[in-house]
């Protein structure tokens, strides 16, 4: 079947670096998304990655391990306005169809 | 500017009403879709279409309907048969059918009472 697995929440301190987690079940995996969402708003595309190996934009790293169906984001320099859910989505190709699974998202809490 | 509009931002409804929330985009894509985000629960998909006149049903399609008349518009209904119809309903669109990134309006908090 097709699974996505975040934690439910992690705490940080500002300037401090955060690693979130990913692992997947799916069976026609196409790609990995990352999404921010701040409460009450719409989620917003932070990356993407569909090759094995990290992808870095600024302060925010993406990695995928397609063989473990394991993913991460990285935050790093954290900042009070990065606090926000951030969930992880699968795209999944079936019968030509592309849909995407979404995890239930990660709220990160940044203290002071 | 291009974007997705949704309206209202909040919609208080009577149970047993139905009631229908706007999305449009402006930036040409072929693919909409009808989330609904619960507390403590991933986005589910009710609804989505790939192109005009077509739409296929997601996994929680059931006391929903929605229409593809235009490539800019895919208006959702929420009818009576809902039994929990209160949730944060998000929109969303991309291009190629599906296989680009998605992006979001800004979503409609319903709340039935």
């Amino acid at each position: 079947g097709q699974n996505i697995d975040q934690p439910t929440e992690m705490t940080a301190t500002e300037g401090a670096i955060v690693q979130i987690n990913c692992t997947y079940q799916t069976s026609g995996f196409n790609g990995l998304f990352w999404y921010q969402q701040h409460a009450g708003e719409a989620p917003t595309f932070l990356s993407y990655n569909v090759l094995d190996g990290l992808e870095e934009k600024g302060r925010f790293s993406s990695f995928l391990s397609r063989s473990k169906g394991y993913s991460y984001l990285l935050l790093k320099e954290l900042q009070m306005k990065d606090s926000a859910s951030y969930l992880c989505a699968v795209r999944d190709l079936v019968d030509s169809n592309y849909q995407l699974i979404w995890g239930a998202g990660t709220k990160l809490i940044i203290k002071p | 500017d291009g974007g997705i509009t949704q309206s209202p931002k909040y919609l208080f409804r009577k149970e047993g009403q139905n009631v229908t929330l706007s999305c449009e985009q402006n930036l040409n894509h072929d693919a909409m879709y009808w989330y609904r985000q619960d507390p403590g629960q991933g986005l589910r998909l009710i609804y989505y279409s790939q192109i005009v006149n077509d739409f296929q049903k997601g996994d929680i399609a059931e006391g929903y309907s929605v229409s593809r008349e235009k490539k800019e518009s895919f208006p959702l209904t929420v009818t009576s048969a809902q039994k929990n119809p209160t949730a944060f309903y998000l929109c969303a669109s991309n291009r190629d059918k599906g296989k680009n990134t998605q992006y979001f309006g800004p979503g409609t908090r319903l709340t039935v009472l």
